[in-house]
């Protein structure tokens, strides 16, 4: 599985969007990137994904890069329920299907 | 809430003990999936079951063993406990090759 490189950390402010950045310059191209947060040791909770185009969901936007390199995590109008640890992993779509967590980034929304 | 369940929500148990938990998958979901979260190593995956066969395994122990059932539900045993298994344990569902939807969890204290 491609690696993938996160910011340890991000402060936003409520109401603001936040642009979490995620690098994985050696992703295949049959390697989906996917977003999952953390809240405080609940359950991963699976955001959103993507291959090549950009994607939106109630809850986020995924912007990928044109050589898919890099990509990122949008939340528009983030609220401190928003505060929590976001993984960025990429995966092959078929054959390998376990998810291979790094160490995220900690997402911290100041009211 | 994702649709995933997992009993019980905290355990604990002594050293040298075994311990069984449980995962009831999204309704049609066929892929079952263990995960271990603990301070120092992370999110790590376990083990994968489809319809009932094991499909992939990842750093599991030799005292861990999976199963799951025709109804699709599957447990997680873990035996001859040490003082290092304590840790969340994450059951995920999928019902395709694609995005996995996890539980709660199961906080497992070894005293």
């Amino acid at each position: 599985d491609a690696k993938t490189t996160q910011p340890p950390s991000m402060d936003c402010a409520e109401g603001r969007a936040a642009n979490l950045p995620c690098n994985h310059s050696t992703i295949s191209g049959n390697e989906y990137v996917y977003w999952y947060r953390q809240i405080h040791s609940q359950g991963p909770q699976y955001i959103i994904h993507g291959l090549k185009n950009n994607e939106t969901n109630e809850m986020a936007s995924l912007i990928i890069t044109e050589d898919r390199k890099s990509s990122t995590l949008i939340l528009p109008h983030a609220t401190l329920r928003d505060t929590a640890v976001y993984y960025c992993i990429v995966r092959p779509a078929a054959g390998n299907e376990k998810l291979t967590f790094g160490t995220g980034t900690r997402l911290t929304i100041i009211p | 809430d994702s649709g995933v369940t997992q009993t019980p929500k905290h355990l604990i148990t002594a050293t040298g003990q075994r311990v069984t938990l449980r995962c009831s998958p999204r309704s049609g979901d066929l892929s079952v999936y263990w995960y271990q979260q603990s301070l120092d190593q992370g999110l790590q995956f376990l083990i994968q079951y489809y319809n009932g066969e094991e499909r992939a395994k990842g750093n599991i122990l030799e005292r861990f063993s999976a199963q799951q059932f025709p109804d699709l539900h599957s447990e997680l045993n873990l035996s001859s406990l040490e003082l290092g298994d304590s840790a969340l344990y994450f059951c995920a569902s999928s019902a395709n090759q694609e995005t996995q939807y996890f539980g709660p969890g199961t906080r497992l204290l070894v005293l």
